[in-house]
C-alpha cells in the first residue's frame, strides 16, 4: 500500500530555478492538496483539486502553479524559486473534501 | 469556514488524560469537526471526526456540546509517543471545501 507518494524527498535549488514536485496517490481519491510547512508553523494550503479536472487556490498560491494530470497525479510547479519558498511541502489526498486525508512523507526544499 | 482557536501548547505527564479544546464559534450546520496529529518530520495523520455529542475510537474521544461552538479532543493515558502537534479543523460537506489547518496545539508528554 503506497498511499501518497511524493518525489523528490529532498531538493536544493538556486534562486530563479524552476522545478516540479510530483505527487501520486493510489487510493482512487477525488481530492488532492498541496501544503507548505515552515519551521515551527502549521500547514498552509497552496492549491487544491476537489476533483479531476479542477484546481483552486488556497491560502498562499503566489509563486506556484499546479496541474491535476489525472485522477492519480497532482503536481506543484515553482517557476522561479525564491528563498522564501524554502519549506517542507506536503501533498495529501482524500476521497472527498470532508473525509479523512492521507499525507505523503513530504519534500524538503531549500532555495539558496 | 469557521475559524478555529486552540491553545498553542500543553504539557502532560505520562499516564495522564489530556483534553485539548478547540473553539469554532461560527461553525455551520453542514460542518464537521476533524482532528489530526503530526509528528516531527511527518505529514499529519487523521485521528477522529465528529458532528455532535461524542465519538470514540481506539485512539481518542471527541466531545462536542449541543451548540457545537467548541469541541474537546481527549487522549486517555498519554505516553511519550503522543508528543506531537494536534490540529483541529472544521470541514464542510456538500461543497468544495478547503482543508485548512491552523497552528495547532503542541503537546509535550514527559515522564
Amino acid at each position: 500500500n503506497a498511499g501518497v507518494t511524493q518525489t523528490p524527498k529532498f531538493q536544493v535549488l538556486k534562486t530563479g530555478q524552476s522545478m516540479t514536485l510530483q505527487c501520486a496517490q493510489d487510493m482512487n481519491h477525488n481530492s488532492m492538496y498541496w501544503y507548505r510547512q515552515d519551521p515551527g508553523m502549521g500547514l498552509r494550503l497552496i492549491y487544491y483539486s476537489a476533483s479531476e479536472g479542477t484546481t483552486d487556490k488556497g491560502e498562499v498560491p503566489n509563486g506556484y502553479n499546479v496541474s491535476r494530470l489525472n485522477k492519480r497525479e497532482f503536481s506543484l510547479r515553482l517557476e522561479s524559486a525564491a528563498p522564501s519558498q524554502t519549506s517542507v511541502y506536503f501533498c495529501a489526498s482524500s476521497e472527498y473534501q470532508n473525509t479523512e486525508a492521507f499525507f505523503g512523507q513530504g519534500t524538503r526544499l531549500t532555495v539558496v | 469556514l469557521a475559524k478555529t482557536t486552540q491553545p498553542i501548547s500543553m504539557d502532560s505527564y505520562e499516564g495522564q488524560e489530556v483534553n485539548i479544546t478547540c473553539s469554532h464559534n461560527n461553525i455551520a450546520t453542514n460542518d464537521y469537526i476533524t482532528w489530526y496529529q503530526q509528528f516531527p518530520s511527518q505529514g499529519p495523520r487523521f485521528i477522529i471526526q465528529g458532528y455532535k455529542t461524542k465519538v470514540t475510537n481506539e485512539v481518542a474521544s471527541l466531545f462536542i456540546p449541543a451548540d457545537r461552538k467548541s469541541s474537546t479532543l481527549s487522549l486517555p493515558r498519554v505516553s511519550l509517543s503522543d508528543t506531537a502537534v494536534y490540529y483541529c479543523l472544521v470541514v464542510r460537506t456538500g461543497t468544495a471545501s478547503k482543508l485548512t489547518f491552523g497552528t495547532g496545539t503542541r503537546l509535550q508528554v514527559t515522564l
